[in-house]
């Protein structure tokens, strides 16, 4: 059974840091490309960041360049989203999900269960 | 960047209704569009990739339809765990970018 566990949210002020972490079992983690999509209180689904399985290529939605940084071990099976510079509007609750494909194609398989990130001084 | 626009964003309906909904790009993304289903505090669920294929465990009353920039996804005959809202998204481009939702509601 294909399990992807976040962690790391919580409470952060305004202009503060937070590392997320997306622990991946049930399949061969180092073969599939990953992605962070979050969610505003109320609102839709938004694309965040994207890493090729092999770790080379990131993407990044422009609301977040230059802030956020994502990464991955494959020898832990882990995703993570190094988050910097934190707003108010980057508040929402942050999904790990798994891509189809070794690269960045965006075609979701599975989606872990979520970690809330709360931005307020 | 793309645009998706879902519609309705909301509908009424009842259990074995039969129920369409649309989602349409701003520019033509061939038949790179995926469906996912949402219930109030839960993670999205994948239903269909590639505008058409349902994803391992998708009941078949679910289907896609549509290429370009015109699709709809169908329930042939809702089901109670039905209700929830869905949305689209279109991976034929970055950024990957997602439709506002259509919520299906008793």
């Amino acid at each position: 059974e294909v399990q992807l566990v976040e962690s790391g949210g919580g409470l952060v002020q305004p202009g503060g840091s937070l590392r997320l972490s997306c622990v991946a079992s049930g399949f061969t983690f180092s073969s599939s490309a990953m992605h962070w999509v979050r969610q505003a209180p109320g609102k839709g689904l938004e694309y965040v960041s994207g890493i090729t399985s092999n770790g080379g290529t990131t993407s990044y939605a422009t609301s977040v360049k230059g802030r956020f940084t994502i990464s991955r071990d494959n020898s832990k099976n882990t995703l993570y989203l190094q988050m910097g510079s934190l707003r108010v509007e980057d508040m929402g609750v942050y999904y790990c999900a798994r891509d189809g494909n070794w690269h960045i194609s965006g075609w979701y398989v599975e989606w872990g269960q979520g970690t809330q990130v709360t931005v307020s001084s | 960047d793309i645009q998706m626009t879902q519609s309705p964003s909301s509908l009424s309906a009842s259990v074995g209704d039969r129920v369409t909904f649309t989602c349409r790009a701003s520019q033509g993304i061939n038949n790179y569009l995926a469906w996912f289903q949402q219930k109030p505090g839960k993670a999205p669920k994948s239903l269909i990739y590639t505008a058409t294929d349902l994803q391992n465990g998708v009941p078949s009353r679910f289907s896609g339809s549509g290429f370009g920039t015109d699709f709809t996804l169908s329930i042939s005959s809702l089901q109670p765990e039905d209700f929830a809202t869905y949305y689209c998204q279109q991976y034929k481009s970055a950024p990957l970018t997602f439709g506002g939702g259509t919520k299906v509601e008793i």
